[in-house]
């Protein structure tokens, strides 16, 4: 596609439930990298991808997190049992190479826990 | 550990007139610094980033960033702000390997006309 696209853009989940977001990467993007933006926080990294492989998963917060990318495409970032302080966007960026500074990153997934 | 300071959540600035958007910056060696902007119901973009060479560092949108090592700091500046300026930007770092970057709180830049 032209961009990194996110799904869905806002999401909102009753405290306890689990919830799936995507990001399909830039075409050819073999790096995939997932970041988390709450509010006067910044953005956190949660992992990087090359290819199918997760060989930084460091910021993935508590074991409630977990991501899966197939056939070097998309990746699926899943909250198992969400928190309220879960809430936040989540941010998905791909790259040509491993390089996340040359990275395009999508829209955003707007997570919202009730 | 690498980590980034922006001081002000917000700055406010007129139309024309030159803006800065601090950053500060803890690292152990080398700095690789970098900034972002985000405008309004749209991803991330990179605006420039300081490797090595000239402490000046032009980018993308007319902002420049000026590197100072004595100071620790990586200000982003702009000689004429204009009101599609306003957006949210933020100082990164980068952080152990090629694949993180640590970023900073953001500040929020309004220019009004």
């Amino acid at each position: 596609g032209a961009g990194v696209s996110q799904s869905p853009s806002n999401k909102v989940t009753e405290k306890g439930k689990d919830v799936e977001l995507r990001c399909d990467p830039i075409s050819g993007h073999t790096a995939l990298y997932w970041y988390r933006q709450s509010l006067g926080q910044g953005l956190e990294f949660l992992i990087y991808f090359q290819g199918n492989s997760a060989p930084d998963k460091s910021g993935l917060p508590s074991d409630r997190f977990s991501a899966e990318r197939t056939g070097g495409s998309v990746s699926t970032l899943t909250i198992q049992r969400t928190q309220q302080e879960d809430s936040a966007v989540y941010l998905c960026a791909s790259s040509i190479r491993d390089r996340v500074s040359e990275a395009f990153f999508g829209q955003g997934t707007r997570l919202t826990v009730v | 550990a690498q980590s980034v300071a922006q001081p002000e959540d917000q700055v406010n600035v007129a139309e024309g007139n030159p803006l800065t958007v601090k950053c500060t910056y803890s690292v152990s060696g080398n700095p690789y610094l970098f900034w972002y902007v985000q405008y309004p119901n749209r991803g991330l973009q990179f605006l420039l980033k300081y490797i090595t060479g000239d402490n000046l560092v032009k980018g993308s949108y007319g902002f420049e960033a000026e590197f100072n090592k004595s100071q620790t700091s990586f200000h982003l500046k702009k000689p004429s702000a204009l009101v599609s300026d306003s957006a949210l930007y933020f100082c990164a770092v980068r952080d152990g390997g090629y694949n993180k970057l640590i970023f900073g709180a953001g500040t929020r830049l309004a220019v009004h006309p």
